[in-house]
């Protein structure tokens, strides 16, 4: 049982670079989010898509853009990689946006801009 | 909007004694509160949850919470730690109105040595 997958688990790009960081779940989950994980900072959450079809900013979104291509994916992409976005990037998705609906995560990526 | 601080970015203990992580909460309305752990190179995985039921919650791996809305506390223990409980901890809130999003704690690692 996969769970949340991410794709790819490493990644370095130089400066002004573009990538898309993938993300699928097979729980038949109505919602996904994207966080990025720095030291000593928790996890922040950039964007989430409450049901397929929707998407909407989270707490630090600029540099990103999201889609959530169906109900099973929701990708993540910087446009103009900066080294602040140099992070541990981590796909989650819930059963539905209740708050009682725990997160499942993926495993990360690792993405550092040179 | 609702908060979480968790006390001590690093708890040292000794195989086989108490652990205590502690985490405490701001939220104007009844919140649902979480524990996840995060081993190295993993993703969050989910410990235990509290959602407005029972004060004292059991989760995985002998590890329980107790929720106390007079200290707005939900300090995370377990009786006797174990070498693998070494982790990275967080603590998360949301509300339980609608579709909310997960706030987490900076995080607590837990050292566990021999």
């Amino acid at each position: 049982n996969a769970g949340v997958t991410q794709t790819p688990k490493f990644q370095v790009l130089k400066t002004g670079q573009s990538m898309t960081l993938q993300c699928a779940q097979d729980m038949n989950h109505n919602s996904m989010y994207w966080y990025r994980q720095d030291p000593g900072m928790g996890l922040r959450l950039i964007y989430y898509s409450a049901s397929e079809g929707t998407t909407d900013k989270g707490e630090v979104p600029n540099g990103y853009n999201v889609s959530r291509l169906n109900k099973r994916e929701f990708s993540l992409r910087l446009e103009s990689a900066a080294p602040s976005q140099t992070s541990v990037y981590f796909c989650a998705s819930s059963e539905a946006g209740g708050g009682n609906q725990p997160q499942h995560f993926g495993d990360g990526t690792r993405l550092s801009i040179l | 909007a609702q908060s979480v601080t968790q006390l001590g970015s690093h708890v040292s203990v000794s195989e086989g004694a108490l652990v205590l992580l502690r985490c405490n909460y701001s939220s104007s309305v009844p919140p649902y509160l979480f524990w996840y752990v995060q081993y190295p190179n993993q993703g969050l995985q989910l410990l235990l949850k509290y959602t407005s039921a029972a004060t004292l919650v059991k989760g995985i791996n002998g590890f329980e919470a107790e929720f106390k809305k007079s200290e707005t506390s939900f300090h995370l223990t377990k009786p006797s730690a174990h070498m693998s409980d070494a982790a990275e901890y967080f603590c998360a809130v949301t509300l339980n109105t609608g579709f909310q999003k997960l706030v987490f704690g900076t995080g607590t690692r837990l050292l566990v040595s021999p």
